[in-house]
């Protein structure tokens, strides 16, 4: 299973600011997901990232809000930008491995 | 609409009580199923799956699950809780076929509260 590794683990930003969130996986994959975790809420699917072409957003998500980059397959960034309150929340990475996914520990963030 | 349901919010067991989270999902075909535990200010960790083959599959801490094709419901079992069990379970699916790239439906997840 590949190990995932997210940074920052977490921050605390001022609202209108962005904040670049960093998923490194130990292995080269081809698929990786980006979710947000809402207090107490279940997780959202924000998007997908597939190397070499633009990442697919899930409904309610725009790429103005939240670009993300694949540059290789093994790496990928979720921006969270303009922020606002209602974006803190946990932000957590995993890529499709055969069967299960693997996470990483997520990001939390907290806009002030 | 894809949709896992998990209908308790909150399931309370005593220690060394058998225990059951419940799982229920909508979605096409023949989707692969898994648990997740996330333990507070933890990611999540992968608890077990059912990819095909035998209906009850078992995971990591002594923690299995029963697939049930006719009812689509994958319910979460221990036979004996611990109270280092109590955190909060997930279900997921992953729709499979052409077309799916692999993303997880999620239910709104379940805290197990092991009392002593």
């Amino acid at each position: 299973s590949a190990v995932i590794s997210q940074k920052p683990s977490r921050d605390i930003c001022q609202r209108g600011t962005s904040l670049t969130i960093q998923c490194q996986v130990d292995s080269q994959v081809t698929m990786m997901f980006w979710y947000r975790q809402q207090p107490g809420q279940s997780l959202t699917l924000i998007a997908t990232a597939n190397q070499g072409s633009e990442a697919t957003y899930e409904s309610g998500f725009v790429i103005d809000k939240f670009p993300i980059s694949r540059p290789n397959l093994t790496f990928s960034t979720l921006t969270v930008s303009n922020l606002s309150p209602e974006d803190s929340s946990i932000y957590l990475c995993t890529h499709s491995g055969n069967t299960e996914a693997f996470f990483g520990q997520g990001t939390r963030l907290t806009v002030v | 609409a894809q949709s896992v349901a998990q209908p308790e919010d909150q399931v309370n067991v005593a220690e060394g009580n058998p225990l059951t989270v419940k799982c229920t999902y909508s979605v096409s075909g023949n989707p692969y199923l898994f648990w997740y535990v996330q333990y507070p200010n933890r990611g999540l960790q992968f608890l077990l799956k059912y990819i095909t083959g035998d209906n009850l599959v078992k995971g990591s801490y002594g923690f299995e699950a029963e697939f049930n094709k006719s009812q689509t419901s994958f319910h979460l079992k221990k036979p004996s809780a611990l109270v280092s069990d109590s955190a909060l379970y997930f279900c997921a699916v992953r729709p499979h076929g052409s077309g799916n790239t692999g993303k997880l439906i999620f239910g709104q997840g379940t805290t197990l509260q092991v009392k002593p």
